[in-house]
């Protein structure tokens, strides 16, 4: 398995309050995406970064920021949780854009935000 | 939306084939054909993918029609652990940097003991 992992795993928190995902990788890939899954609708992709400090939007962006400063590392952050936030948010890499390869995706394992 | 059509959900049986269908009858020339399936609580895994032959790897085989507008997965010997959904995905024009992969709602299969 690709080294992807995520943290917190689960996480709840209050509507209003600032909330940050981490995505590590291992795997010295240049590209990193931020997913959110929400039943009914399969992954959508919320940003994803194609460099350090390289960042672009994603389908559903809005309420969601991002940061890559190290290679390993890929920050979601939500700076005013709401409940239509709450979702399982995956992360993933790939050695090559999705856009224009054929290479593959590796996905993390997930973290499952509840925002009450 | 997704641009790939697939059944909500199949039964089968543990040891039989699990063959599940696809439709993308919009695909263009230059797009690809992508499975994957994602397993309770998990991340999607990346299963096969191919453009107009047929594909096999260790976990599964690929059946694309010859007008390209259906494709099959096949798990020769389905296991318990292959319950799993599973995501036919069609990858957007390759040099068009704006297009992201879209993932459907899948089809959930369950493998039955």
């Amino acid at each position: 398995d690709a080294g992807i992992t995520q943290s917190p795993r689960h996480k709840v928190t209050e509507t209003g309050t600032p909330v940050t995902l981490r995505c590590h990788q291992t795997e010295n890939h240049r590209y990193m995406y931020w997913y959110r899954q929400d039943p009914g609708h399969g992954l959508r992709l919320i940003h994803y970064s194609y460099g350090v400090k390289d960042t672009d939007k994603g389908e559903v962006s809005d309420g969601y920021s991002v940061s890559r400063s190290k290679t390993e590392d890929f920050l979601l952050t939500l700076e005013s949780a709401t409940s239509s936030q709450t979702s399982v948010y995956f992360c993933a890499i790939s050695e090559v854009p999705t856009w224009i390869s054929t290479d593959t995706q590796y996905f993390g394992p997930g973290t499952r935000l509840t925002v009450l | 939306d997704a641009k790939t059509t697939q059944p909500t959900s199949m039964d089968c049986a543990e040891g039989r084939a699990a063959n599940l269908p696809c439709n993308h009858s919009t695909i263009s020339g230059n797009e690809y054909v992508y499975w994957y399936r994602q397993i309770h609580s998990q991340g999607p895994q990346y299963i096969i993918h191919g453009l107009k032959n047929n594909e096999t790897n260790e976990m599964a085989s690929l059946i694309i029609t010859e007008d390209r507008k259906s494709s099959t997965l096949i798990l020769p010997h389905a296991t318990l652990r292959d319950t799993a959904v599973y995501y036919c995905i069609v990858r957007v024009s390759l040099m068009n940097r704006d297009d992201k992969i879209i993932f459907g709602k899948g089809t959930r299969l369950h493998i039955l003991p």
